[in-house]
C-alpha cells in the first residue's frame, strides 16, 4: 500500500518559515492536498492540487510537489498557525485515500 | 449553518454493531463524493470509507473491509456508516467528509464528528 512519510514535529520562531514535508514514492504524479487540525477541531484543507488554495486561506500558505517528496511552506509563521498538518493523496493502485502520519508544528 | 453533522456514537462492547450517520446541508449532497475519516485518540487521520455521488462505487481501508458498510440516501441527504464485530482498536472519532469528482479531489467539508468507544 501508498505510504506517505511526514516528520512527526517541526519548530519555528515567530515570523520564521516553516517547511514541513510529505514523502511518498513519486508522489510528484498525484494530486497532494494539505489540512490544517487544531486541537478539539476538524481538519481544514489549506492546500489542495499541490499548491492552490481555498479561499479564506492566508498567502502565507502555500505548497510544491515535484519527485518524491511534496512540500508545504508557511510564511511569517503566526502563533495560529499552531496545529497538526497532514498531507494527503487518492492512492489509484489500491483505490485508497491515503493519509500522511501528520506533523505538529510548533510555534516557540 | 454547519453543512455536515455527525451522530451516532457511543459506546459500544467488542463485537457489537453500530451505524453512524450524517446530515447534510447548504450544498447539493448527490453531487458529493462522501467519505468517513477516523482519528484514535491522540493519534493521526485514517481515512475509512468512500462512496461515490451516486452509491455505485464503494471503496474501505483494509482495516474495515468485509466488518463497515458505507451507504448514502440522498433523498434524505445522509450518509451511513454501519459498523460490524468492532474491535478496540476501532475506537476513534469519526469525520464524514465530502469531496467533488474526481476521486483525487480534497475533502473540503468535515463535520465535527462523533466518538465512538469500543469497550467491555
Amino acid at each position: 500500500s501508498y505510504v506517505l512519510a511526514q516528520p512527526p514535529s517541526v519548530s519555528v520562531a515567530p515570523g520564521q518559515t516553516a517547511s514541513i514535508t510529505c514523502g511518498g514514492n513519486n508522489i510528484g504524479y498525484k494530486s497532494v492536498h494539505w489540512y490544517q487540525q487544531r486541537p478539539g477541531q476538524a481538519p481544514v484543507v489549506v492546500v489542495y492540487d499541490d499548491s492552490d488554495r481555498p479561499s479564506g486561506i492566508p498567502e502565507r500558505f502555500s505548497g510544491s510537489s515535484s519527485g518524491n517528496t511534496a512540500t508545504l511552506t508557511i510564511s511569517r509563521v503566526e502563533a495560529g498557525d499552531e496545529a497538526d498538518y497532514y498531507c494527503q493523496v487518492w492512492d489509484s493502485s489500491s483505490d485508497h485515500q491515503v493519509f500522511g502520519g501528520g506533523t505538529k508544528l510548533t510555534v516557540l | 449553518q454547519v453543512p455536515l453533522v455527525e451522530s451516532g456514537g457511543g459506546v459500544v462492547q467488542p463485537g457489537r454493531s453500530l451505524r453512524l450517520s450524517c446530515a447534510a446541508s447548504g450544498f447539493t449532497f448527490s453531487s458529493f463524493a462522501m467519505h468517513w475519516v477516523r482519528q484514535a485518540p491522540g493519534k493521526g487521520l485514517e481515512w475509512v470509507a468512500l462512496i461515490s455521488f451516486d452509491g455505485r462505487n464503494k471503496y474501505y481501508a483494509d482495516s474495515v473491509k468485509g466488518r463497515f458498510t458505507v451507504s448514502r440516501d440522498n433523498s434524505k441527504n445522509t450518509l451511513y456508516l454501519q459498523m460490524n464485530s468492532l474491535r478496540a482498536e476501532d475506537t476513534a472519532v469519526y469525520y464524514c467528509a465530502s469531496s467533488m469528482i474526481p476521486l483525487w479531489s480534497p475533502f473540503d467539508y468535515w463535520g465535527q464528528g462523533t466518538l465512538v468507544t469500543v469497550s467491555s
